[in-house]
């Protein structure tokens, strides 16, 4: 059974900082991993999806990796703002592409100004 | 990226009275959606997967005839809380999948239920 973990749950910063928030998952045969963001009673936003074929992906100031074999991903937030402020969440499919996300429980990023 | 809505964003109902939530598919077609339902301060949980045209499969412990689910096209899922309890009030999320972008999962941003 895929399970996600995240580390640290709460992650207080201030800004300017670079951080890294960590995610591993105990069944290395994942299809892709997805890093998303969930404000406050919102949903979620997509920021980065990484095949398993790819080691990283980068948009603006994120970059995620991707390791199979050790069960690990990291989320890299480079010069942090206050509005990066939320909760990331780390997915995986729970079988295949095609299947539900199995989600971690987050972590909660605040930037403080 | 892919737009996925969510209609209502939030409701309050009665206990006894059901609620319809719909999630749409704004730019892709999706034959697979997704129902997620998160209580405070916890992640998302599966609660069933719909299928278009075919019945929606329910994780365990979900009661499929409380949460009924309809996919009646690639664009368009329901979920209807039937008879809603105090304890049904939660945050629910649908997820489309585009499966010409790498099987990458769109989300909803999710619907507020409140049953007093």
């Amino acid at each position: 059974k895929q399970e996600v973990t995240q580390i640290p749950a709460a992650l207080s910063v201030p800004e300017g900082e670079n951080l890294v928030l960590n995610c591993s998952f105990t069944d290395s045969a994942i299809y892709n991993l997805q890093w998303f963001r969930q404000d406050p009673g919102k949903g979620l936003t997509s920021l980065l999806l990484i095949q398993s074929s790819q080691r990283e992906q980068t948009s603006g100031r994120l970059n995620a990796s991707l390791d199979k074999s050790s069960g690990r991903s990291t989320l890299y937030i480079a010069a942090s703002q206050p509005g990066d402020s939320a909760t990331y969440l780390c997915a995986v499919p729970l079988i295949s592409g095609n299947t539900p996300l199995v989600f971690g429980k987050g972590t909660r990023l605040s930037v403080i100004a | 990226g892919a737009v996925v809505s969510q209609h209502p964003s939030w409701v309050i109902c009665k206990s006894g009275t059901s609620v319809k939530i719909e999630c749409r598919s704004l730019d892709f077609q999706a034959t697979t959606m997704f129902w997620y339902r998160q209580f405070p301060k916890q992640s998302l949980m599966l609660m069933a997967t719909s299928n278009e045209g075919s019945k929606a499969t329910y994780e365990q412990g979900v009661e499929k005839d409380k949460f009924l689910i309809n996919h009646a096209s690639l664009t368009l899922s329901t979920l209807t809380v039937t008879s809603a309890h105090p304890e049904d009030s939660s945050f629910y999320i649908c997820s489309a999948m585009d499966t010409g972008r790498g099987y990458e999962q769109y989300f909803g941003p999710g619907t507020r239920l409140t049953v007093t």
